[in-house]
């Protein structure tokens, strides 16, 4: 079965901390995709990363980070110096067939 | 470019009545995607269409959601007979290729439904 986890529920920081969203997937393939999604309030899904097993390089993009292990099964967010507008839902999934498997989302409140 | 758009915004209706929710995809775009998200069950996928290909309708939920894609661009969600439970937001996303291989799916604004 094909599954994604994304154990913190809610995460809560001051402005300018550094913060790590967690992400553990499942699956038989050998070869998948992994993606990042952020939803602010206004409830659009945003694209932020997609990422596939043969590729292990972690990635940056200005504040955003990503650091994929195939071993431990994790495509975890880290965003640097976080900003009251990092504040939204952040979605990570993995591509199964046609479609994308969610986790549940990690709710992220930059406070000032 | 543009994006993927939804209409409507909002809708409610009263249980038991149809409703018809409406995606277009973004230009060029081969492959189109249906889910839907409510408190209680997250991100779930409903159907995605593939160019000519018969569409993957395993993620819906009972028999009175369809779903049809004309002329390979433009796609309707109809949910007969609501009910209460259908409540949630309806989204649709569209990619430039689907299946096996893999591209970005990109999401529109979303639905919201609400079922009285």
């Amino acid at each position: 079965a094909q599954k994604v986890t994304q154990a913190q529920t809610e995460i809560s920081v001051v402005e300018k901390e550094d913060v790590t969203l967690d992400c553990v997937y499942e699956t038989r393939d050998t070869t998948y995709y992994l993606f990042w999604y952020k939803q602010p309030p206004s409830g659009e899904l945003v694209f932020l990363i997609r990422r596939n097993s043969f590729d292990e390089q972690n990635e940056i993009s200005g504040r955003y980070s990503w650091n994929f292990q195939k071993s431990t099964s994790s495509f975890n967010f880290t965003i640097t110096a976080s900003q009251v507008v990092d504040s939204a839902v952040y979605f990570c999934a993995l591509k199964g067939g046609g479609k994308l498997i969610f986790g549940q989302g990690t709710t992220l409140q930059v406070k000032p | 470019g543009a994006g993927v758009s939804q209409s409507p915004s909002n809708k409610v209706t009263e249980k038991g009545k149809d409703v018809e929710l409406r995606c277009d995809p973004i230009s060029g775009h081969t492959a189109l995607y249906w889910y839907r998200q409510s408190l209680g069950q997250g991100l779930e996928f409903l159907i995605y269409f593939q160019g000519n290909s018969a569409p993957d309708k395993s993620g819906l939920p009972s028999d009175r959601f369809s779903a049809e894609r004309t002329g390979g661009s433009v796609s309707t969600l109809t949910i007969q007979r609501t009910q209460q439970e259908d409540s949630a937001v309806y989204l649709c996303a569209s990619s430039l290729v689907g299946g096996q291989r893999t591209d970005t799916q990109y999401f529109g604004p979303g639905t919201r439904l609400t079922v009285l």
